[in-house]
């Protein structure tokens, strides 16, 4: 089973809703990372978050960490075209090696 | 700065054949990564690399060899490509200072075993 679990696997919403994209740890989280990639290309780093209770926002994209539950959440607002792709969360549960694991990614779609 | 390069692009073998993915940094960044990317898998740690000099292995490392003689370059090695090597690989790299800092990945090498 995977170390880091992502939900849903996809996600079809109409432009202009709100979603949300969540990944769970299996162990302690060190850093969680959220990175975007779109069909073909490689990873685009949005955002990083270290401590427990930790928000951050970029444009319409909100992360969140929960330590207590080794989680975080990704919440897209009034979702647009662009923001379709794959979303992935990484993390590493070994200290500062350098060394990530992600999960296994979700596939968001944005029908205009 | 061009940031992480990987080549080539695109690549097919046939079972049995050898060959090299490379993947250069000039960020001067100490750690490095190699990642496959299979459907509804994720990204998955082959081996990574702490400084020149110094590897080690991840998740899958079967089938695969690396090696690090500068802080540029880590190219991953298929000594004999298998039809499950079928995947998309990324390079990545990220530096050791600061706890946490984001790594940055290449644009990937698709790869395809006949």
């Amino acid at each position: 089973s995977q170390e880091l679990e992502q939900s849903p696997q996809s996600l079809i919403v109409q432009e202009g809703k709100n979603l949300t994209i969540n990944c769970t740890s299996s162990k302690t989280l060190y850093g969680l990372y959220w990175y975007k990639q779109k069909y073909g290309e490689g990873l685009i780093f949005l955002m990083m978050l270290q401590k427990g209770g930790e928000e951050k926002s970029h444009e319409k994209i909100t992360a969140k960490l929960d330590e207590k539950k080794q989680q975080s959440s990704l919440h897209i607002t009034a979702s647009q075209p662009s923001h379709a792709g794959i979303y992935l969360c990484g993390a590493d549960t070994r200290g500062n090696t350098g060394k990530l694991i992600f999960g296994q990614g979700t596939t968001l779609q944005v029908k205009p | 700065n061009a940031g992480v390069t990987q080549t080539p692009k695109f690549q097919v073998l046939k079972t049995g054949q050898s060959m090299t993915l490379q993947c250069a940094q000039d960020m001067n960044h100490e750690y490095m990564s190699w990642y496959r990317q299979d459907p509804g898998m994720g990204l998955r740690l082959i081996h990574y690399s702490v400084g020149a000099g110094i590897t080690d292995q991840g998740e899958v490392p079967n089938g695969y060899n690396v090696s690090r003689s500068t802080t540029e370059d880590f190219p991953l090695r298929l000594l004999s490509a298998a039809p499950s090597q079928t995947s998309v690989y990324f390079c990545a790299s990220r530096p050791k200072r600061d706890r946490f800092q984001p790594q940055h990945f290449g644009d990937g090498t698709r790869l395809s075993i006949l």
